[in-house]
């Protein structure tokens, strides 16, 4: 199985941060890599496919990359309604696998 | 728009089986693979499974002989059936269709199952 794991596990910013979360796969997925924001008693929302592809209606200053091994997810202005956590999540083989998850917190 | 509608909570006792069913609108089944993830009181995420549109599946191998999903296409409905079930299956039930190959672009809102003597 492929493990993944992410750091940091929570980070404190401030509205209008750049945060950037990173996430490690433990063999290379090319660029089979998806993210997730989850809020509290919500579903999980898919975010980025495929390391880089914004969904639809996800606001541009989430910037996925990477590819191999190593991910980031970049949020260039951290809003009010960005504070949740993250999740990536390997796409490349079965069993899919996600990330410990990251906690973006208020500072 | 794919809106996927999940059963409500369960309460079962340790032992017991449960059926958790995602009812599809927007969405036939036949055109789509659909997982199913679960999520333990504050924990992370766990991917349990997966039904390909033509009914083939991939199941979680912790979960190889307790699970399984199913799909009815005349009802737009798919089903996770869990049995033998102990306490640290408690968990949000939910499921997730695939928007490209194994990426899961949309949820259900989730079915909490607890299972408590």
């Amino acid at each position: 199985d492929i493990q993944m794991t992410q750091s940091p596990s929570s980070v404190s910013a401030s509205v209008g941060d750049r945060v950037t979360i990173t996430c490690q796969a433990s063999q290379p997925i090319s660029s089979w890599l998806a993210w997730y924001q989850q809020k509290p008693g919500k579903a999980p929302k898919l975010l980025i496919s495929a390391a880089s592809t914004l969904q639809s209606g996800v606001p541009s200053r989430f910037i996925g990359s990477g590819s191999g091994t190593d991910f980031t997810l970049t949020i260039t202005s951290l809003q009010p309604e960005d504070f949740a956590t993250y999740y990536c999540q390997q796409a490349n083989s079965f069993p899919l696998t996600f990330g410990p998850g990251t906690k973006v917190d208020i500072k | 728009q794919v809106q996927l509608e999940q059963s409500g909570a369960e309460v079962k006792k340790p032992g017991a089986s449960v059926k958790v069913s995602c009812k599809a609108s927007g969405h036939t089944f036949s055109r789509a693979g659909l997982s199913w993830v679960r999520q333990a009181p504050g924990q992370g995420l766990e991917w349990l499974g997966w039904i390909s549109a033509t009914g083939n599946t991939d199941y979680a191998h912790n979960l190889q002989g307790r699970v399984t999903i199913s799909t009815d296409t005349s009802t737009s409905t798919a089903s996770l059936e869990l049995r033998s079930l102990r306490s640290d299956d408690t968990a949000v039930y939910y499921c997730a269709r695939d928007s490209s190959t194994m990426t899961l672009g949309d949820w259900g809102q989730g079915t909490l199952v607890t299972v408590s003597s």
